[in-house]
């Protein structure tokens, strides 16, 4: 049991170039959702999805694209990467009970030169 | 004003300290709260849901005012092991898309 998987865990990118970060449950949990986390800043919801086929825009949506085409897996693109986000990103999903407890995949820290 | 506020930390105590993190949050509507904790270059963990009358797990006591829009987190007899980020979160639905995150408080114990 697994909970929350994310891949890569590391990844370099040159600017403009794309990629997919990747991130699987195996909880069964409806709500899913992408936070990046810089420095000082905490953690900031980028995009999340309250279940299957459906997606909703964050604090900072801007230059990234998600999907949720299953249950178990969301997705997050950097079509074309930026400098300014180069960041921690973590995936979670939630009980989507009353007590709302999140459960965070082990992050992908990314580069963008 | 940021919706989650902590104490900027760090805070560096001895072993067996009793320490205490403070967090104000500036959405009235908020419903559920949360301490999380975060080691370093790993992801957050819930250490423990916040309730109305108080309470406690062990040698932490997690406290909430809804008046005031503050929670606060006590750790008693710190311990070497209790070196991490603490994190408040603050959900604003009870079926949450809103989780907001304050910016964290490091504690180091030290020995």
């Amino acid at each position: 049991n697994a909970g929350v998987t994310q891949t890569p865990k590391f990844q370099v990118l040159k600017t403009g170039q794309s990629m997919t970060l990747q991130c699987a449950q195996d909880m069964n949990h409806n709500s899913m959702y992408w936070y990046r986390q810089d420095p000082g800043m905490g953690l900031r919801l980028i995009y999340y999805s309250a279940s299957e086929g459906t997606t909703d825009k964050g604090e900072v949506p801007n230059g990234y694209n998600v999907s949720r085409l299953n249950k178990r897996e969301f997705s997050l693109r950097l079509e074309s990467a930026a400098p300014s986000q180069t960041s921690v990103y973590f995936c979670a999903n939630t009980t989507g009970t009353a007590k709302n407890i999140q459960y965070f995949g082990a992050g992908t820290r990314l580069s963008v030169l | 004003r940021k919706e989650v506020e902590q104490d900027p930390g760090p805070f560096n105590v001895p072993e067996g300290a009793t320490v205490a993190f403070n967090c104000t949050y500036s959405n009235s509507a908020s419903q559920s709260f949360f301490w999380y904790r975060q080691d370093c270059r790993k992801e957050p963990k819930l250490l423990m849901s916040v309730y109305s009358s108080g309470n406690e797990d062990g040698r932490f006591t997690a406290q909430l005012n809804r008046a005031s829009q503050y929670i606060s987190l006590l750790i008693r007899d710190s311990k070497l092991s209790d070196s991490a980020t603490y994190l408040c979160v603050v959900n604003q639905k009870n079926y949450g898309q809103n989780f907001v995150f304050g910016p964290g408080t490091r504690l180091s114990v030290l020995p």
